[in-house]
């Protein structure tokens, strides 16, 4: 079965600074899908950076960034530029591909953007 | 460009009654997944379809039914509710076109059980 793990319950970050929020998982699976999703006070749940494991290039999605890591299992978020609007839960989760598969998430980090 | 639509997006209801949640994926999306989040928790899986039939099932009490009808559309039904029943109740939606590789998230049913 897999798992997704996140060690940080909460972070801050000064607002245009940059931070790093951790994420690690396991599974026996060698193709799978990565994914950070942000959900705000609103509680909806946005897609923020996708990433597939057989890419070994790190995606990026404008101040978002990942480090893959797929040895070390291993999937960090950056944001750059820290904006007040980034201040919301962050969720960390895997999907095998195809079909059948559900999302598994990790416990998520809730970040706050100080001004 | 449509997204996910889930109704109603707030519900309270007492124990004991039954609840009915609705989803409308993304057209030309044909597969629907329902995940619960309570309070302060992530997301866990309850169950999913695939062309109106069941194709996955998680965590997913036996009070609690679904299916998915002839426009692919979704209904979570929800019968004795219990206090701790209380959570926000996602649906996604994936489609061929995307290899079922990535989830639309809904804005979720906040249900609240008094």
């Amino acid at each position: 079965a897999q798992t997704v793990t996140q060690s940080q319950p909460e972070m801050s970050v000064q607002e245009a600074e940059t931070v790093t929020l951790s994420c690690t998982y396991d599974t026996s699976e060698n193709n799978y899908y990565l994914f950070w999703y942000k959900q705000p006070p609103s509680r909806q749940m946005i897609l923020v950076i996708r990433q597939e494991a057989y890419k070994q290039q790190n995606a990026t999605e404008n101040r978002f960034s990942v480090n893959f890591q797929k040895a070390a299992k291993s999937f960090s978020l950056k944001i750059s530029d820290s904006q007040l609007g980034d201040t919301a839960m962050y969720f960390c989760a895997f999907m095998k591909p195809g079909l059948d598969d559900k999302v598994i998430f990790g416990p998520g980090t809730s970040l706050s953007v100080i001004p | 460009a449509a997204g996910v639509i889930q109704s109603p997006r707030h519900l309270i209801k007492e124990k004991r009654e039954t609840a009915t949640l609705k989803c409308y994926p993304i057209p030309r999306h044909d597969t629907v997944y329902w995940y619960q989040q309570g309070p302060g928790q992530d997301p866990q899986f309850l169950i999913s379809f695939y062309e109106k039939m069941q194709s996955d099932k998680g965590s997913i009490p036996d009070r609690f039914s679904a299916q998915q009808f002839s426009d692919y559309h979704s209904e979570l039904n929800m019968s004795s509710l219990e206090l701790g029943d209380s959570a926000l109740y996602f649906c996604a939606s994936s489609s061929p076109q995307r290899g079922y590789n990535e989830q639309f998230f809904g804005p979720g049913t906040r249900l609240t059980v008094l």
